[in-house]
């Protein structure tokens, strides 16, 4: 059974500073998806990773993939009080994809001013 | 906006009762999954429609049940309900094969 965890589960950091969350898996998966959610709002897609060395960036956010450590990060880079969310990171635990996604229990972030 | 649109945004429901929640999925999307998110934690996997056919369930009990449309809608029920059964639905349309999943806004179901 594909186990996704995620760490750490809270965060809060100062604005302006730097962080990574790590998402491990426990099983063979060539599909990585990241999440945003805000509070009592559904799911924001972030980022799809589908390679080993798969990096991906979109503002102050990174994502890389580690395929053979079955390990991802999620990098913040001098954060905003706006990057305040949960963030998600999930797993298809299918060879090619089948939709069907292991979620961690998500790392819940606040930047503090 | 995702395109997927989901109905109602809230229900109350007592113990015991069911509950039918309501998904509109992106035209053209043939492949429906419903996930529950109870509070705090992370989406949990119920099932999947592909083609109007249940194509994969996760660990829930058969009270949970679904239904996909020709016209993209689909639906979830849950029978008997418990208090536990309280959470966020979530539907997710994709188009079989594509990497991107579009989540819907989900229903957020209180049980008393």
């Amino acid at each position: 059974e594909l186990k996704v965890e995620q760490n750490p589960l809270f965060l809060s950091m100062q604005e302006g500073k730097n962080y990574t969350i790590y998402c491990n898996y426990s099983t063979t998966s060539d599909r990585l998806y990241w999440y945003r959610q805000d509070p009592g709002k559904s799911l924001e897609s972030l980022f799809v990773l589908l390679s080993n060395g798969a990096v991906k960036q979109e503002g102050r956010l990174m994502a890389s993939l580690d395929t053979k450590a079955r390990l991802s990060t999620l990098h913040i880079t001098a954060a905003v009080h706006d990057l305040s969310a949960t963030y998600f990171c999930a797993v298809d635990p299918t060879q090619g994809g089948s939709e069907k996604l292991v979620f961690g229990k998500g790392t819940k972030l606040t930047v503090n001013p | 906006e995702t395109g997927v649109t989901q109905s109602p945004t809230h229900l109350i429901k007592t113990r015991g009762q069911q509950v039918t929640l309501r998904c509109s999925s992106q035209s053209g999307h043939n492949t429906v999954s419903w996930y529950q998110q109870a509070l705090g934690q992370g989406p949990q996997f119920i099932f999947q429609y592909y083609r109007e056919e249940e194509n994969g369930r996760g660990n829930f009990p058969p009270r949970f049940s679904g239904l996909q449309f020709p016209n993209y809608s689909s639906e979830l029920n849950v029978n008997a309900l418990e208090l536990d059964d309280s959470a966020l639905y979530l539907c997710a349309s994709s188009l079989t094969g594509s990497i991107k999943l579009f989540f819907g806004s989900g229903t957020q179901l209180s049980v008393l």
